[in-house]
């Protein structure tokens, strides 16, 4: 595709229900990221794919977060019983990957989260 | 353990003023530092990475390995640079950590 596609965009859950994002990286993008946005805060790394490699979980920050990434492609991130500290855009990105210098990451839009 | 740090969430200066940015980094290999910018309501996007050596928009930004720095400067602020600036490093895995960002806002 022409860019990173992440729906939904704005997603409104209650406290405690699960929560499905997509992401849809540049075709042919082997390494493929999940970072949080919170409102006032930085940037916080979730996740990243890497090709067939095991992905790095690293940054979840709780058992309530996982992803997956099927066919090397497109990347769902699941969060299990949402907390309202969970209201924040997550933001997917892919580059070419292989650790090369210079590969340039791209990001979506973001989905945004507010648990209410 | 990689770090950055940008040490203003708010930068304030008037159109035509010099700007800088600042960030600082801890890493223990040779970094790769880049500066990403988000204008409202648009996606995080690339502004420019210490290896291209570019200047993009008047923007430039010089790797100082013995400070660990990477600050970002313009020397005539514009209006439509006010946006949300992240400088990020990307270690050996190709992984972006990045700071926590610095609001840049320009008034006229």
């Amino acid at each position: 595709g022409a860019g990173v596609s992440q729906s939904p965009s704005n997603k409104v859950t209650e406290k405690g229900k699960d929560v499905e994002l997509r992401c849809d990286p540049i075709s042919g993008h082997t390494a493929l990221y999940w970072y949080r946005q919170s409102l006032g805060q930085g940037l916080e790394f979730l996740i990243y794919f890497q090709g067939n490699s095991a992905p790095d979980k690293s940054g979840l920050p709780s058992d309530r977060f996982s992803a997956e990434r099927t066919g090397g492609s497109v990347s769902t991130l699941t969060i299990q019983r949402t907390q309202q500290e969970d209201s924040a855009v997550y933001l997917c990105a892919s580059s070419r990957g292989g650790g090369r210098p210079g590969n340039t990451i791209y990001f979506g839009e973001g989905s945004w989260l507010t648990v209410v | 353990a990689q770090r950055v740090t940008q040490p203003e969430k708010l930068l304030s200066v008037f159109k035509g003023a010099p700007v800088e940015l600042k960030c600082n980094y801890s890493y223990s290999g040779s970094p790769e530092l880049f500066w990403y910018v988000q204008y409202s309501r648009q996606r995080l996007q690339l502004l420019l990475r210490h290896i291209s050596r570019e200047s993009i928009k008047g923007f430039t930004a010089d790797l100082n390995k013995g400070e660990t720095s990477f600050h970002l400067k313009k020397p005539f602020a514009q209006e439509e640079d006010s946006a949300m600036y992240y400088c990020a490093l990307n270690n050996a895995g190709n992984m972006l950590t990045f700071g926590g960002g610095t609001r840049l806002m320009v008034k006229p």
